[in-house]
């Protein structure tokens, strides 16, 4: 099993339409977890740190589920300048440990 | 700005040669990061310096490559006898504390686009 699994996508989606991305992870120790974005041939950009509560910011919802070893991220009212890849990022155990990307969902919004 | 720079943004060498990366972190950040991205890949993660030493080299691919950093800020990642499949995107990220200290989100620089003819 890959350390931290996403669907490679990519969605294409309608301006306006509602975008879920799934990922999940292989070590049960891990205790941070972060959403980035990157944007073609660019580097990637934090989008938002993943808390067990889950969190939202504006049209961006995170969520975390401990026991499945699961991480979601929603996207509402989509914009064509959501279009980009999005990363799933996992560090491993608490000290020093190895941060891990998935290879990233692409995200295709269409007028 | 006050970002994560990296230098040099574009470098094209012949295989077999060696070639040095440099990472200019945020200033304050005192955890520093290593990735590299081949074409249509993730990030795959090279070494991790907390301060000036590196508690975590488990993700340098081979004994070519070799990274320091000096001063608690600049770092240098360097390959040796450089081969073709080292051509890749070599990304740098900071942060203001180390993996041990929870979420610690990373930034990022542009990165070195690495081509090996």
């Amino acid at each position: 099993r890959k350390e931290v699994e996403q669907d490679p996508g990519p969605f294409n989606v309608p301006e306006g339409a509602t975008v879920a991305f799934n990922c999940t992870y292989s070590n049960s120790a891990s205790q941070s977890f972060f959403w980035y974005r990157q944007d073609c041939r660019k580097e990637p950009k934090l989008l938002m740190s993943v808390y067990s509560s889950g969190n939202e910011d504006g049209r961006f919802t995170a969520q975390l589920n401990r026991a499945s070893q699961y991480i979601s991220l929603l996207i509402r009212d989509s914009k064509l300048s959501d279009s980009a890849t999005y990363l799933c990022v996992v560090n491993g155990e608490s000290g020093y440990s190895t941060l891990t990307f998935g290879k990233g969902t692409m995200l295709l919004v269409s007028p | 700005g006050a970002g994560v720079s990296q230098s040099p943004s574009n470098k094209v060498t012949e295989k077999g040669k060696d070639v040095e990366l440099r990472c200019d972190p945020i200033s304050g950040h005192t955890a520093l990061y290593w990735y590299r991205q081949s074409l249509g890949q993730g990030l795959e993660f090279l070494i991790y310096f907390q301060g000036n030493s590196a508690p975590d080299k488990s993700g340098l691919p081979s004994d070519r490559f070799s990274a320091e950093r000096t001063g608690g800020s600049v770092s240098t990642l360097t390959i040796q006898r450089t081969q073709q499949e080292d051509s890749a995107v070599y990304l740098c990220a900071s942060s203001l504390g180390g993996l041990s200290q929870g979420n610690q989100p990373q930034h990022f620089g542009d990165g070195t686009r690495l081509s090996i003819l």
